[in-house]
């Protein structure tokens, strides 16, 4: 399985940036990395993913190290809504073209107004 | 776009029963189709791969007399947990791949009286 390493938790203030690290050391170089966010007793919800360079969308930039074994997702103005925990997770196709999301255990964002 | 509904949200059933959970993508066709499992604060583990008109993949040590996949069009997939005990009790989730990632529903929440 494809795993990868993240804080348990993490705690920022209200409306400034928030940086979750992601540690992928096994990273093959087909994997895409891909981040999630689950609120309580929900789905979880996409964020953002990316293969080698830093991306951008509405919700928040990814930022991949060059040796792609660690990335890091940037909420640039975190807002109360931006409460959740967070999943950093590597999709891995097999040869037979099946895909795979390892879910690991997630970073715990808490947001202090 | 890329919306995945689940239905029932919530069901309670008595042990030895059968319960039936669906998984629709409502704007997008998906060959497939997985099915996870998440107890209380836990991470999300992969049940199954449901593949469109084929029989699904099941994960090492998911029963699959017990978790019956069906994924009998492109927008449906169903998972029936058979003679239900308690320990079957958890929060069911689907997704459906669409583009490069797989898009989740809101999740079922089943109790196992």
């Amino acid at each position: 399985d494809a795993k990868t390493t993240q804080p348990n938790s993490m705690e920022s203030n209200e409306e400034e940036p928030v940086h979750l690290p992601c540690n992928h050391s096994t990273i093959s170089g087909t994997d895409y990395i891909h981040w999630y966010r689950q609120l309580p007793s929900q789905g979880p919800e996409y964020v953002i993913h990316g293969l080698t360079s830093n991306v951008n969308n509405r919700m928040a930039s990814l930022a991949i190290a060059e040796d792609r074994k660690s990335s890091t997702l940037i909420l640039h103005r975190a807002t109360l809504r931006d409460a959740a925990v967070y999943y950093c997770i590597l999709r891995r196709v097999s040869n037979f073209g099946n895909e795979k999301l390892t879910f690991g255990t997630g970073t715990r964002l808490t947001i202090i107004p | 776009g890329a919306v995945v509904s689940q239905h029932p949200s919530r069901v309670i059933c008595k042990s030895g029963t059968s319960v039936k959970i669906e998984c629709r993508s409502l704007d997008f066709q998906a060959t497939t189709m997985f099915w996870y499992r998440q107890f209380p604060k836990q991470s999300l583990m992969l049940m199954a791969t449901s593949n469109e008109g084929s029989k699904a993949t099941y994960e090492q040590g998911v029963e699959k007399d017990k978790f019956l996949i069906n994924h009998a069009s492109l927008t449906l997939s169903t998972l029936t947990v058979t003679s239900a005990h308690p320990e079957d009790s958890s929060f069911y989730i689907c997704s459906a791949r669409g583009g490069t990632g797989q898009y989740f529903g809101p999740g079922t929440r089943l109790t196992v009286t």
